[in-house]
């Protein structure tokens, strides 16, 4: 089974903090992609990657960046934190044409 | 572009009585089709995927789901639900762009009753 991880579960930070998520899966998946879940909106696409060094904008890139500098390994960036970017972030993976594993999510405050 | 539009937010059902959970989607060309499930503080699991094979689909947990390219539907449906099922879930359109990234409807919760 495909194992995507993120490495926190909660996560409190202050505005202004850069803030890291990670995320690991144990597949070699080339594909990794970040959403953000709110009620009513369903997930919305931050960015995704298809190889090492390689990345896309999503529908909601705004005040986000990522870094994929090992193909394990997908990182969300949140520059300078700001309080409407307390969310659930979710991050997932896929090869080919099989469908996106997902991670059990990071719940993140800005406070 | 495509999109995907869950009829109802909230649905309630006894236990052993059928579910039929809504989804209308938006697609230029042949979709494909998915339905997700989220139990409480937890990622997304796949119950079951439409790729043009067969129209009626069979996922996991007894879940299936009937692609109508006529009224532009996946509706999902179980037979008889169990106290287990209730979760919010997802209807979600692979995007023919963006490296498959995928488009997702807004949710559904539902709930079982005992």
């Amino acid at each position: 089974d495909v194992k995507v991880t993120q490495s926190s579960r909660y996560l409190v930070k202050r505005t202004g903090e850069k803030v890291f998520l990670e995320c690991v899966q144990d597949m070699d998946h080339e594909n990794m992609f970040w959403y953000r879940q709110d009620p009513g909106l369903g997930l919305r696409l931050i960015y995704f990657s298809y190889d090492v060094k390689m990345k896309e904008k999503g529908d909601i890139p705004e005040g986000y960046s990522v870094s994929r500098e090992k193909k394990e390994r997908f990182s969300l960036i949140l520059e300078s934190a700001s309080t409407n970017q307390t969310s659930m972030y979710l991050c997932a993976s896929r090869v080919g044409g099989q469908p996106q594993h997902f991670g059990d999510g990071t719940r993140l405050s800005i406070l | 572009a495509q999109s995907v539009t869950q009829l109802d937010s909230h649905v309630s059902v006894s236990e052993g009585t059928p579910v039929l959970l809504r989804c209308n989607y938006s697609s230029s060309y042949s979709p494909s089709l998915f339905w997700y499930v989220q139990h409480p503080n937890k990622g997304l699991q796949l119950l079951l995927k439409y790729t043009s094979a067969a129209t009626l689909v069979k996922g996991i947990n007894g879940f299936e789901a009937e692609f109508k390219k006529s009224e532009t539907s996946f509706h999902l449906t179980k037979p008889s639900a169990h106290m287990s099922d209730a979760a919010e879930y997802f209807c979600v359109v692979s995007r023919d762009t963006g490296r498959r990234a995928l488009t997702f409807g807004s949710g559904t919760r539902l709930q079982v009753q005992p």
